[in-house]
């Protein structure tokens, strides 16, 4: 049974950098075609992608916002860290990560029920 | 960056009735789009990737269809629990891995 679980920071206030860890259990990291990513939704808008690594520790980053973001695992602990610098209210949205198994494409079966981050001094 | 538009941005059909949504991407994405349910404040769940293959336990009344530009993603006969947001997704070329802005399906 696959299961991705956000924690981290429901406030931070505008300039800090944040930080969310994704817990998941029912498959490795390790395993070849297997890839986590972050994906973030402001209220009541759009999805928008952030950020993936794949078993080989490749990893990718929007393009707009690639200069504030880092991604990083830790496959000994099944977790999956997104830092993201400078934090501004129009950062407020809620964070979600995702499994991607390659085989079936880039596509995310497999999905957190998300953290809500607020920004706000 | 491959920019995806869906349209309508809210549809209103009746249960019982046909759901037809679109996604048009702005350059061709192949096959590789992907379609996602929504319901309010849950995370959005995988139906259709390939354009046109249903992930594991999505019902037979949700297909998708098209290739290219153009796609389609088609509710034969509308459940309660199927009003919701849908999206579309493009994973032909990236990053960015790219959504649409939704179609809110609601009752008519």
């Amino acid at each position: 049974q696959v299961t991705l679980r956000e924690s981290g920071p429901a406030l931070v206030k505008p300039t800090q950098t944040l930080t969310l860890t994704c817990t998941f259990s029912g498959f490795s990291l390790s395993t070849s075609g297997m890839c986590v990513s972050w994906i973030r939704q402001p209220p009541g808008k759009a999805l928008e992608w952030l950020a993936l690594i794949d078993w080989d520790d490749d990893k990718y980053y929007s393009t707009s916002l690639k200069t504030r973001l880092t991604i990083s695992k830790d496959t000994s602990k099944n977790q999956v860290v997104l830092t993201m610098t400078n934090m501004d209210p129009v950062d407020t949205a809620t964070y979600y990560c995702a499994r991607i198994l390659y085989s079936s494409g880039w596509v995310f079966d497999y999905w957190g029920q998300g953290t809500l981050v607020t920004v706000s001094s | 960056e491959i920019v995806m538009t869906q349209s309508p941005a809210t549809l209103s059909v009746s249960p019982g009735e046909r759901a037809t949504l679109s996604c048009r991407a702005s350059q061709s994405v192949s096959s590789n789009l992907a379609w996602y349910q929504q319901k309010p404040g849950q995370a959005p769940r995988l139906l259709i990737y390939g354009a046109s293959t249903r992930a594991t336990g999505i019902p037979a009344r949700f297909s998708g269809s098209g290739s290219g530009t153009e796609f389609t993603l088609t509710i034969s006969s509308l459940q309660s629990e199927d009003f919701a947001v849908y999206y579309c997704q493009q994973y032909n070329n990236w990053p960015p891995l790219t959504f649409g802005q939704g179609t809110k399906l609601e009752i008519k």
